[in-house]
């Protein structure tokens, strides 16, 4: 299986910060790789695909970059409704398997 | 509008089978992929399985043995069987569409506990 993982696993920032987050996959996955915003109580919503792709009627602070094995996920400005923990995801390899997640909580 | 609702028996006992359908509105089934994804409480996500319309599936391997998915075209709804359970497979059990195996669409989950 294509093990993935996410740092930092949470962060701590203000609404108006831009905020990073990396995934990284254990073997080349091309751009394969989408990011899911999930807010507790609900599901998780697909955000980015394609590594850089935005999903329709996702705002545009939300950008994401990387190929191969090395993926990140930014948030410019963050806004209060962005809180939220955020999975990464490869689309490469059966079994299709997720990120341990990354919060991103109110500092 | 598209949605996709789960739906069974929100307490399961140990050794027998969790029985799920995911009903889809908004359009027709007969279109593309459709998956089941888990994630026990306080944890990541798990992909369990997917279904295309014309019935073909791909289960995750660590469920391979347990899982079955099928699909009713004609009632818009596609299905989980999950058996012989055990503690370990309690989570909530989300239904997704499958667009170039990212998960475009999702239900809003259903929480499965298993316990005597």
């Amino acid at each position: 299986d294509i093990q993935m993982t996410q740092s930092p696993s949470s962060v701590s920032a203000s609404v108006g910060d831009s905020v990073t987050i990396t995934c990284r996959a254990s073997q080349d996955i091309s751009t394969w790789l989408a990011w899911y915003q999930q807010k507790p109580g609900k599901a998780p919503k697909l955000l980015i695909y394609a590594a850089s792709s935005l999903q329709s009627g996702v705002p545009p602070r939300f950008g994401g970059s990387g190929s191969g094995t090395d993926f990140t996920l930014t948030i410019s400005s963050l806004q209060p409704e962005d809180f939220a923990t955020y999975y990464c995801q490869q689309a490469h390899t059966f079994p299709l398997t997720f990120g341990p997640g990354t919060k991103v909580d109110i500092k | 509008q598209v949605q996709l609702q789960e739906s069974g028996p929100g307490l399961v006992k140990p050794s027998e089978t969790l029985s799920l359908t995911c009903t889809f509105s908004g359009g027709s089934i007969s279109t593309s992929y459709w998956s089941w994804i888990r994630q026990p409480p306080g944890k990541g996500l798990e992909w369990v399985g997917y279904i295309y319309y014309r019935g073909s599936a791909n289960y995750n391997p660590s469920l391979k043995s347990r899982v079955t998915i099928s699909i009713d075209t004609s009632k818009n709804q596609f299905f989980l069987k999950l058996t012989s359970v055990t503690a370990a497979d309690t989570a909530v059990f989300y239904c997704a569409s499958v667009t170039s195996n990212y998960f475009q669409y999702w239900g809003q989950g259903m929480l499965v506990t298993v316990s005597s």
